[in-house]
Formats: C-alpha cells, sequence, structure tokens
C-alpha cells in the first residue's frame, strides 16, 4: 500500500515570496507517479503539477517547480512569486498504474496563505 | 457539459435517512471516479467506474454506501441509513484513459451533513 504525508497542516508567505511545501511518500512500486493538487474553498480539485517517477528532471509550470528525490521518497513543491489567488489547500498525491484503475492517494494537505 | 458536474452541491441528512449524489462526469469520459474527503483531510478513493462497469469498489467503507453508473455516463453513489461519520465532501472525478497516466477532472463535490 502507498501512503503520502505531509507534516506541515499550514503555511503563510508574504506576496511575491517563495515558499515550499513538502511531502513524502513510501511506496515498494518502481513505476508511478506524484501529483501536487491545489483545491481553493470552491473545493474543485485543480492539477498544479505532474511528475514521472522514472524521470530525473524536476517537473516545472510556470511559477511552480518540485524538487524530487527518489531515493528520499521526498516530493517537495515550490512556488515562487507567490500571488493572492495561491491561497489554498494544496494537496500531494501519488497514482500507480498497476491494477485496473490509475487511483490517486492522496496526503492530509496544507492550508497556504498568502499575505498581501 | 463543459466540466464534471456534482449535484446537489449541498445535502443536509437526518440520522437514519437515505441518500443519493449525482455525478454527470464530461461527455465522453470513460473512467469515473468517487472520493470522500473528510474535514480536514485528504480526499480517499471510494470506488471507480470503467464505462458502467464497476471494476474496483475497495474504498467503499460499508454495504451502507452503493454506487452505478447504468448507462456508461452519469454515476449515483447512494448511501443507507446515513451516520454522522458519513459527513463529508463525496467528489467525483472523470477522465478519458486516452493518455497514461489520466488526467482527472473533478468536480465540486457534494458536502454531505448528516444531523
Amino acid at each position: 500500500a502507498q501512503t503520502v504525508t505531509q507534516s506541515q497542516p499550514e503555511m503563510s508567505v508574504q506576496e511575491a515570496e517563495t515558499v515550499t511545501l513538502s511531502c513524502t511518500y513510501d511506496t515498494s512500486e518502481s513505476n508511478y507517479y506524484l501529483f501536487w493538487y491545489k483545491q481553493p474553498p470552491s473545493r474543485q480539485m485543480i492539477l498544479v503539477i505532474r511528475q514521472e517517477a522514472y524521470k530525473q528532471q524536476n517537473a516545472t509550470e510556470n511559477r511552480f517547480s518540485v524538487n524530487f528525490q527518489k531515493a528520499a521518497k521526498s516530493f517537495s513543491l515550490k512556488i515562487s512569486d507567490s500571488q493572492l489567488g495561491d491561497t489554498a489547500m494544496y494537496f500531494c498525491a501519488f497514482m500507480t498504474l498497476t491494477g485496473a484503475n490509475s487511483k490517486l492517494t492522496f496526503g492530509k494537505g496544507i492550508t497556504l496563505s498568502v499575505r498581501p | 457539459g463543459a466540466g464534471v458536474s456534482q449535484s446537489p452541491r449541498y445535502k443536509v441528512a437526518k440520522r437514519g435517512q437515505d441518500v443519493a449524489l449525482r455525478c454527470d462526469p464530461i461527455s465522453g469520459h470513460v473512467s469515473l471516479f468517487w472520493y470522500q474527503q473528510a474535514l480536514g483531510q485528504g480526499p480517499e478513493f471510494l470506488t471507480y467506474f470503467q464505462n458502467e462497469a464497476q471494476l474496483d469498489k475497495s474504498g467503499l467503507p460499508s454495504d451502507r454506501f452503493f454506487a452505478e453508473r447504468p448507462e456508461g455516463s452519469v454515476s449515483t453513489l447512494k448511501i443507507q441509513r446515513t451516520q454522522q461519520e458519513d459527513s463529508a465532501v463525496y467528489l467525483c472525478a472523470s477522465s478519458s484513459l486516452h493518455t497514461r497516466p489520466e488526467k482527472l477532472f473533478f468536480g465540486s463535490g457534494t458536502q454531505l451533513s448528516v444531523l
């Protein structure tokens, strides 16, 4: 079974600054994917960024980038130039492609507040 | 439709009542997932459909929970004899299976409160 751990319940950052959200996971799988999702008050889960485990290069999407350390099973999200609209809950998630479906295993999430 | 639609957005039920939650996935999406998100927690997998076939129901917490997708499009999650611990947001997600890994599109969920 896979587990995803987000040990920081909440963080706060000043607008325009950089913040890093931590995530660790545990799995015996060799082929998997890692995700960061954003959940604003509307409750809709929005995909922020995705990382394939077989790729050594860290994924980037505009202001969002990850630090993927496979040996340490660590997957942190860096948000640069934080904006007020980044205020939301952020969930780290794991997906394996074995089995009949690609179900996600989520961490408990972290509440990020961006201060003006 | 343009996105995954869930109804109702809020549902209040008295303990012991039966409830039905509806999910209308993106047109043409083969895969459909249900997740349960308790307050302050991450979503947890409940069940998975590929078209009308329920291929994985390993996450359903008890036999009071039942899901169906009879025509391979709209899905209904039914909870019988609701209990307070059933209070949560129920999220639905769909995907097309054309890309691996699947890109899931989530709805805004139904917030169920059992009194």
